[in-house]
């Protein structure tokens, strides 16, 4: 059992490049989202969805995009990439249990932007 | 908006010693509460959750927290602490759709 899995693990982008980060899960749960990681500033929510086709913003959503085609699958787009996106981001998944379910996280995608 | 604040960006006992993270909460409705834990170069896991049945809630890996309402807080303590405790520890709360994570709280365990 995989779980949430995300790809790649490292990236070194320079500035304006644009890329895609993965993440899939195989649990079939409905619920998924991206968080970034920043030293003293914990987790913060980018963007969730909470089913196929529906998507919203979390805390900090400028400068990435998302879809959600496919229950299992979730990228995240970074258009224009800039120094401020250097971080870890993590993909994580829960089913619709309600907003006391449990969270399984990936292992996060190291980005570096330069 | 809820939201916690955890108190304590690093927290650094002896082995054996108890452990004690502290997280204060800020909710208008009663909140639905969790502990997480991120081992180095890993994601997050849940260590426990509470959804009001019981005050008290036990964890995995021997933690536990107490949910006191009039001190708005969930801190999380272990008795006995041990080297594999060693991690960083996130408490969160629920807003409706969203999870909300503190700043985190880095635990070092010295033998």
């Amino acid at each position: 059992n995989a779980g949430v899995t995300q790809t790649p693990k490292f990236q070194v982008l320079k500035t304006g490049q644009s890329m895609t980060l993965q993440c899939a899960q195989d649990m079939n749960h409905e619920y998924m989202s991206w968080y970034r990681q920043d030293p003293g500033m914990g987790l913060r929510l980018i963007h969730y969805s909470v089913g196929a086709g529906i998507t919203d913003q979390g805390e900090v959503p400028n400068g990435y995009n998302v879809s959600r085609s496919t229950t299992e699958d979730f990228p995240l787009r970074l258009l224009s990439a800039a120094p401020s996106q250097t971080s870890v981001y993590f993909c994580a998944s829960r089913s619709w249990t309600g907003a006391f379910g449990e969270l399984f996280f990936g292992e996060g995608s190291r980005l570096t932007v330069l | 908006a809820q939201s916690v604040t955890q108190l304590g960006s690093h927290v650094s006992v002896s082995e054996g010693a108890l452990v004690l993270l502290r997280c204060n909460y800020s909710s208008s409705v009663p909140p639905y509460l969790f502990w997480y834990v991120q081992y180095p170069n890993q994601g997050l896991q849940l260590l426990l959750k509470y959804t009001s049945a019981a005050t008290l809630v036990k964890g995995i890996n021997g933690f536990e927290a107490e949910f006191k309402k009039s001190e708005t807080s969930f801190h999380l303590t272990k008795p006995s602490a041990h080297m594999s405790d060693a991690a960083e520890y996130f408490c969160a709360v629920s807003d409706t759709d969203k999870l909300i994570f503190g700043t985190g709280t880095r635990l070092q365990v010295f033998p």
